[in-house]
């Protein structure tokens, strides 16, 4: 199992929009629709963003979605506020009751 | 609200074992409808499942961690606990508990709360 791919780092402007990928195989991403997206500040607890590919959790502003296409999930910021500067990290079921992680993104509100 | 707290000791020897506790707080650990996972995070990296346990205590552990990996649970206490020996430096991480909801064919799928996480260094 390799940790499923994400970029280093995404930026963007209050008001814009940023969109944040997450690669693996048909093994993991593309094989359920069990990804989710986590909020992480440092210092802090991770906070769950997005789940089941495209679900919010009661409270997260619908600001934050969540899309699939084959083996890429992504996770789109639109509106972007300076508390939304913070890194994010995807995860999905690999199968055999196993889940894997992305990398990280770090996004910057410029 | 249901709240984690991992506790245990901040440095470790190399080669010994790292020992940490999960207290679940606001909601019973015996719920038939979550698992209870640990995750880590080394410092610059991104985050890596270690483990799950269910409170019947079945559990199951990241391949590249399952030699090394143990994950009890003491439901009277309302705490699970991960155990991994023969610690390197590759170790030091932040590591999280959370709750770990099981899905359709009781298949994990989403972490939520997590706990604030406590630092463990490997180092002599």
């Amino acid at each position: 199992q390799s940790a499923l791919t994400q970029p280093r780092s995404v930026s963007g402007s209050p008001g814009q929009s940023v969109t944040i990928s997450c690669t693996g195989t048909s093994a993991d991403v593309g094989g359920y629709n069990y990804v989710s997206w986590y909020q992480h500040h440092p210092g802090k607890a991770p906070k769950l963003m997005i789940f089941d590919v495209t679900k919010r959790p009661s409270g997260v502003p619908d600001r934050f979605s969540g899309s699939k296409s084959g083996n890429t999930a992504s996770l789109t910021i639109s509106g972007l506020q300076a508390e939304d500067e913070a890194d994010y990290h995807c995860c999905s079921y690999a199968g055999s009751h196993t889940l894997l992680f992305g990398g990280g993104t770090k996004l910057t509100v410029l | 609200q249901l709240q984690l707290q991992e506790s245990g000791p901040g440095l470790v020897k190399p080669s010994e074992t790292l020992s940490l506790t999960c207290i679940v707080s606001g909601g019973s650990i015996s719920s038939s409808s979550y698992y209870w996972g640990w995750i880590r995070q080394p410092p610059g990296k991104g985050l890596e499942w270690i483990g799950s346990i269910y409170y019947s205590g079945s559990s199951h552990y990241n391949p590249s961690l399952k030699s090394r990996v143990t994950i009890s649970v003491d439901t009277s206490k309302n705490q699970f606990s991960l155990n991994l020996s023969s610690v390197t430096a590759a170790d030091t991480a932040v590591y999280y508990c959370a709750r770990l909801l099981r899905g359709i064919a009781a298949r994990p799928n989403w972490f939520d709360p997590w706990g604030q996480g406590t630092l463990v260094t490997v180092s002599s």
